[in-house]
C-alpha cells in the first residue's frame, strides 16, 4: 500500500530533550515536506526536501533540523524542544512529475 | 512571500445547498492552486487543483480561479454531512522549488 508514514503518532516530552520524528514514503517520491499546524494558524511549511541531500527552508524553520540521506526518509529533528514547539507535524511527499502532495497521519507533540 | 487569505468560518451551510469558499492572494505570480480537505484530527487530502481562469468542476466540487481579481473559490453543491471539514487553499510551488504556503482555512459544517 503507497503511505506516508510517521513515528511517533503522539509524544511529550520535555523541553531540551532532543528528538527526532521519523517520516518514511514508500512511492520513490523526490520530493518531501514537513508541516506543523496550528490552530488558527493554519498549515505552515518549516522544511521541504526536493531530493536527497537537497533540502530547503520553509516559513518556520527556527528550531527545526532536517536530512535526507536516503530518498524514502525525511526525519525531522528538534534539537532542543521548546513549549512553542507543541503542535500537530505533518510530513508529505509527492513525485516530481505529479502535483499531488501525500500527507501523513500526523505527530502530535506537547513539549513541556 | 505568498500570502493567502482565507474566512475561517466557521461556515454554517444547510444540508442541500451551495456552499461557497474563498481564497484570496497576493502574488500575482501565482498560476495554479490547490484545495485541500482537512477532516477534524486528519491529514489534508488533495481534492481539486486548478490552473487556468474559469471553472473546473469534479463532481460536486467546481474551482473557480480568477487571475485577475486574484482569488479562488471552491463551491461545493448538495452538501452534504460528510463534507464538514476544514479547507485550505494554496497558490502551487513556483518552479524549482517546493515552497508551499497554505491558507489559514475555512472551517465549514454542513446542517442536516
Amino acid at each position: 500500500e503507497a503511505q506516508v508514514t510517521q513515528n511517533p503518532r503522539y509524544l511529550i516530552t520535555v523541553t531540551g530533550k532532543k528528538l527526532t520524528v521519523t517520516c518514511s514514503q514508500n512511492m520513490n517520491h523526490e520530493y518531501m515536506s514537513w508541516y506543523r499546524q496550528d490552530p488558527g494558524l493554519g498549515l505552515r511549511q518549516i522544511y521541504y526536501s526536493m531530493n536527497v541531500e537537497v533540502t530547503d527552508k520553509g516559513d518556520v524553520p527556527e528550531g527545526y533540523k532536517v536530512s535526507r540521506k536516503e530518498k524514502r526518509n525525511f526525519p525531522l529533528i528538534l534539537e532542543s524542544p521548546s513549549p512553542n514547539q507543541t503542535s500537530l507535524y505533518f510530513c508529505a511527499s509527492r513525485a516530481s512529475g505529479s502535483y499531488e502532495q501525500y500527507f501523513g497521519p500526523g505527530t502530535r507533540l506537547t513539549v513541556t | 512571500q505568498k500570502e493567502v487569505e482565507q474566512n475561517s468560518g466557521p461556515l454554517s451551510v444547510p444540508e442541500g445547498a451551495i456552499a461557497s469558499l474563498n481564497c484570496t492572494y497576493s502574488d500575482r505570480g501565482s498560476q495554479s492552486f490547490f484545495w485541500y480537505r482537512q477532516y477534524s484530527g486528519k491529514s489534508p487530502e488533495l481534492i481539486m487543483f486548478i490552473y487556468s481562469n474559469g471553472d473546473k468542476e469534479d463532481g460536486r466540487f467546481t474551482a473557480q480561479l480568477n487571475k485577475a481579481s486574484q482569488y479562488v473559490s471552491l463551491l461545493i453543491r448538495d452538501s452534504q454531512p460528510s463534507d464538514s471539514a476544514t479547507y485550505l487553499c494554496a497558490p502551487s510551488p513556483n518552479f524549482g522549488n517546493e515552497k508551499l504556503t497554505f491558507g489559514t482555512g475555512t472551517r465549514l459544517t454542513i446542517i442536516p
